[in-house]
């Protein structure tokens, strides 16, 4: 069965204090993995898809990046406005719907 | 251009009411989808819609919401009969095809006293 998880559930970081947030899915094909990042009471945001392994996609502080069974989203020099819920996405080759990982909650302490 | 819309923002409702959410899609976006998500936690995956496919309504979670979708616009959720327990944000989001990245909308906060 094809699924996403995500680690850690939560991760407090003081500022500047660089990190990795992991999502690891098994999928029968892979078409593109996605990340987001959800602010309190808002929809998702959309930052990045990644298609293959070995790709890199950076972003102010942040880089994602992918392999064949997992994907790293990696935080340098952390701000509190990076504070945030990221949640990771996989779409498939198939039809079918994507998948969300339940996500990591980012607390980056001034 | 414009992104993902929903209305309304926020709805109260009391308990055993109908309510219907809407949302309109990016222009162009073949495939929208509904989530739930209770304050705190992640998204539930309700319903996705792909052009002319059949919906896949797997993860529709009583008898009680349905959604409907014209062709490649805009799509409403009904809930009947509310219950206290479908109190939570509803969010929509459309993307260019299936497997694509997604755009979310603001989300419908509702409420069921």
């Amino acid at each position: 069965e094809d699924q996403v998880t995500q680690s850690p559930e939560a991760l407090r970081l003081q500022e500047g204090e660089s990190s990795s947030l992991n999502c690891s899915y098994t999928v029968s094909g892979l078409r593109g993995l996605f990340w987001y990042r959800q602010d309190p009471g808002k929809g998702p945001e959309f930052l990045f898809t990644l298609y293959s392994a070995g790709e890199e996609k950076e972003k102010e502080r942040l880089k994602a990046t992918l392999t064949k069974k997992e994907s790293f989203l990696h935080i340098t020099a952390p701000k509190p406005e990076d504070s945030a819920t990221y949640l990771c996405a996989v779409g498939r080759t198939s039809y079918d719907k994507v998948i969300f990982g339940p996500g990591t909650s980012l607390s980056v302490i001034p | 251009g414009a992104g993902v819309s929903q209305s309304p923002s926020n709805k109260v409702t009391e308990k055993g009411k109908d309510v219907e959410l809407r949302c309109d899609p990016i222009s162009g976006h073949t495939a929208l989808y509904w989530y739930r998500q209770r304050l705190g936690q992640g998204l539930e995956f309700l319903i996705y819609f792909q052009g002319n496919s059949a919906p896949d309504k797997s993860g529709l979670p009583s008898d009680r919401f349905s959604a409907e979708r014209t062709g490649e616009s805009v799509s409403t959720l009904t809930i009947q009969r509310t219950q206290q327990e479908d109190s939570a944000v509803y969010l929509c989001a459309s993307s260019s095809g299936p497997g694509r990245e997604q755009y979310f909308g603001p989300g419908t906060r509702l409420t069921v006293t």
